[in-house]
């Protein structure tokens, strides 16, 4: 198995352009995660997903921010506009839904640098 | 609400000594899982362990040992005879559903 994928590795933007982040489960996980990370919050939980459906997205900074499951195995975070508050690393991990012991595999992340 | 809290932000040890990672965590669950992960330079998230909120039992894998004691809500992570590779931060998780992350400890292992 591949893992969970993302892309891009790396993004450049300048403020208030849209960016786009993708993650590709491992297939049979149905529970998806999204985290940004930055040094002075850590690890934040943005949204997650059970079978498509967003279960908690109360980690979502602001409108700006926005996460879709078009299908089971694969998931985009846009960011529209883009600030050069939103500069950190974004993960996406999956899991089974069940059993809820369950341990996170990451992906290897996306650096976003909003200049 | 869950709540994980590693209140050292960074340590640095001399090589070969042995170094703690606190973890506190807060949930109103009885069922819940408890979780490490190592973050080395590269950026990855490495899986360490898991534990589940029934299972007291400590556990030593090598030179890792995890302490779990629910009377003082802590699951504390031991490194025996630390190593310049274990230099990374360290992540402890909390997941009743959603996944729960402490801000983690940046630990130096100084050669």
């Amino acid at each position: 198995d591949a893992g969970v994928i993302q892309s891009p590795r790396h993004e450049v933007t300048e403020m208030g352009q849209e960016v786009t982040l993708r993650c590709k489960l491992i297939s049979g996980h149905n529970s998806l995660f999204w985290y940004r990370q930055t040094m002075m919050r850590g690890l934040e939980l943005l949204i997650y997903f059970n079978n498509n459906v967003p279960i908690d997205d109360s980690g979502m900074p602001e409108d700006r921010f926005s996460a879709k499951m078009p299908n089971a195995s694969f998931s985009t975070l846009k960011i529209q506009p883009s600030e050069p508050r939103d500069s950190a690393v974004y993960f996406c991990a999956s899991s089974p839904h069940s059993p809820a012991n369950e341990k996170l595999f990451f992906g290897s992340g996306t650096q976003l640098s909003v200049l | 609400a869950q709540k994980v809290t590693q209140a050292q932000t960074e340590i640095s040890v001399v090589e070969k000594e042995d170094v703690t990672l606190d973890c506190v965590y807060e949930t109103r669950d009885t069922t819940y899982y408890l979780f490490w992960y190592k973050q080395p330079p590269s950026g990855e998230l490495v899986f360490l362990i898991r534990r589940n909120s029934f299972d007291e039992q400590n556990e030593i894998s090598g030179r890792y040992s995890w302490n779990f004691q629910k009377s003082t809500s802590s699951f504390n992570f031991t490194i025996t005879a630390s190593q310049v590779v274990d230099s990374a931060v360290y992540f402890c998780a909390l997941r009743d559903d959603k996944i729960i992350f402490g801000k983690g400890t940046r630990l130096h292992i100084l050669p």
